[in-house]
């Protein structure tokens, strides 16, 4: 049983470009949370799918969107990056009917420079 | 103010000693609780959730304080394998009929010498 996966693994931009991260969960999860992990800092929360929906959203600006497909399979974009975006992205996912416990892909690394 | 405060650390201890980890949490409405480990540079895995009437797996015990708002963590007999990266984390419900969201704290560090 496959876990949670993430792609690419790295990823190196440039201030201003634009770049799509990719998750898929864990088999029989249909919720996928992203956060965005700053060295130093604890896993910030991006935002949350659900029926190809969002459904929560942090405090983050509007650069970053994302996407759920049919397969719950969901993708993070970032527009017009800028060098604070460097950070560890990471992928949660979790049953619809669950504790509260998720699980986690192992990330994507992004820089910016 | 922060949703989880945690003391940064770093935890430099022997093997063999036991070590405790505290966090706050500021939400009332925070409804479930959980200890996660981070290896460096890889993804958060739970280490195990938090109840109200504490709980215990192996040498690791974690207690809830609803009242104070305060959760702990307990390493007893630590090894080499216990050094990590330790995070608080609280889920606070969704409105309507979403999923909790996770509030991390941002993580003891700790090290388990020879």
């Amino acid at each position: 049983d496959a876990g949670v996966t993430q792609s690419p693994t790295h990823l190196i931009k440039t201030r201003g470009q634009q770049v799509t991260l990719r998750c898929s969960p864990k088999s029989g999860h249909d919720t996928v949370s992203w956060y965005q992990q700053a060295l130093g800092q604890g896993p910030q929360f991006i935002f949350q799918y659900y029926e190809e929906e969002e459904r929560q959203r942090g405090n983050f600006p509007d650069r970053f969107s994302g996407h759920q497909f049919p397969n719950y399979s969901s993708e993070l974009n970032v527009n017009a990056l800028l060098l604070g975006d460097s950070a560890l992205y990471l992928c949660a996912s979790s049953p619809r009917a669950s504790s509260g416990e998720q699980f986690f892909g192992p990330g994507t690394r992004l820089t910016v420079l | 103010r922060k949703e989880v405060e945690q003391d940064p650390g770093p935890f430099n201890v022997p093997e063999g000693a036991t070590v405790a980890f505290n966090c706050t949490y500021s939400n009332s409405a925070s409804q479930s609780f959980f200890w996660y480990r981070q290896d460096c540079r890889k993804e958060p895995k739970l280490l195990m959730s938090v109840y109200s009437s504490g709980n215990e797996d192996g040498r690791f015990t974690a207690q809830l304080n609803r009242a104070s708002q305060y959760i702990s963590l307990l390493i007893r007999d630590s090894k080499l394998s216990d050094s990590a990266t330790y995070l608080c984390v609280v889920m606070i419900p969704g409105r309507g009929s979403t999923l909790g969201r996770l509030y991390f704290g941002r993580g003891t560090q700790l090290t388990v010498w020879p």
